[in-house]
């Protein structure tokens, strides 16, 4: 049974800073990861995906990967009121294309 | 491009009670899968369509659920009975295909509560 963990928070930041949210799977074949913004009471949305280790960026977001010590990582810059939600880690095994969704750690930028 | 479309919105029914979701993915993708989240959870996949066929219902309460894509196209869930532990929000979701399965496009959800 694949695990996707993480801090459930609440994390709270200032707007403008930095804040860093952190996941580490189970399995460690796990082949792809993810990360999803879920506003209170909308459906997920996917904002970064990352398949190799390594740092990825996209705008203000960072994703950050180490598949040796089963982690990931997403690094969001300039953090706005607009980026509270709650964010969700998910990850694929090795051929399987189906996700496995941690709980979410739920962001609370202070304005 | 329109998105997937689920309803209803919203559900309240009383335990032993069955219910009904009917969920219509984006046109052209061929992959549907309905998850279920728990208030404070992450979604948990219940059931995985390929077109019009099953391709993972490990997680399935088959007792009690059952889902059906009898066109490859749009799909309903049922549970019947209904418990508490049903309460839960019901996320549709569609991808276009085996190769880009992993992105995933959700509806707005289905809340249900069971009294």
């Amino acid at each position: 049974q694949k695990e996707v963990e993480q801090n459930s928070g609440p994390l709270s930041v200032p707007e403008g800073a930095i804040a860093s949210l952190n996941c580490t799977y189970s399995d460690r074949v796990s082949q792809s990861f993810f990360w999803y913004r879920q506003y209170s009471g909308k459906s997920p949305e996917l904002i970064m995906s990352i398949y190799s280790n390594g740092d990825k960026e996209d705008g203000r977001f960072t994703a950050q990967l180490n598949k040796a010590s089963q982690y990931v990582s997403l690094l969001i810059r300039d953090s706005q009121p607009s980026d509270s939600a709650t964010y969700l880690c998910a990850v694929t095994g090795a051929g399987s294309y189906q996700l496995t969704f941690g709980k979410g750690t739920k962001l609370s930028v202070i304005p | 491009e329109a998105g997937v479309a689920q309803s209803p919105r919203y559900k309240i029914i009383e335990k032993r009670q069955s219910v009904a979701f009917w969920c219509n993915p984006i046109s052209g993708h061929a992959t549907l899968y309905w998850y279920q989240q728990i208030l404070g959870q992450g979604p948990k996949l219940l059931i995985q369509f390929q077109n019009n066929g099953v391709v993972d219902d490990s997680q399935l309460p088959k007792d009690r659920f059952s889902a059906e894509r009898l066109k490859g196209v749009d799909s309903t869930l049922k549970i019947q009975p209904a418990k508490l532990e049903d309460s839960a929000v019901y996320l549709c979701a569609s991808s276009p295909g085996p190769e880009l399965n992993e992105k995933l496009f959700f509806g707005s959800g289905t809340q249900l509560s069971v009294l």
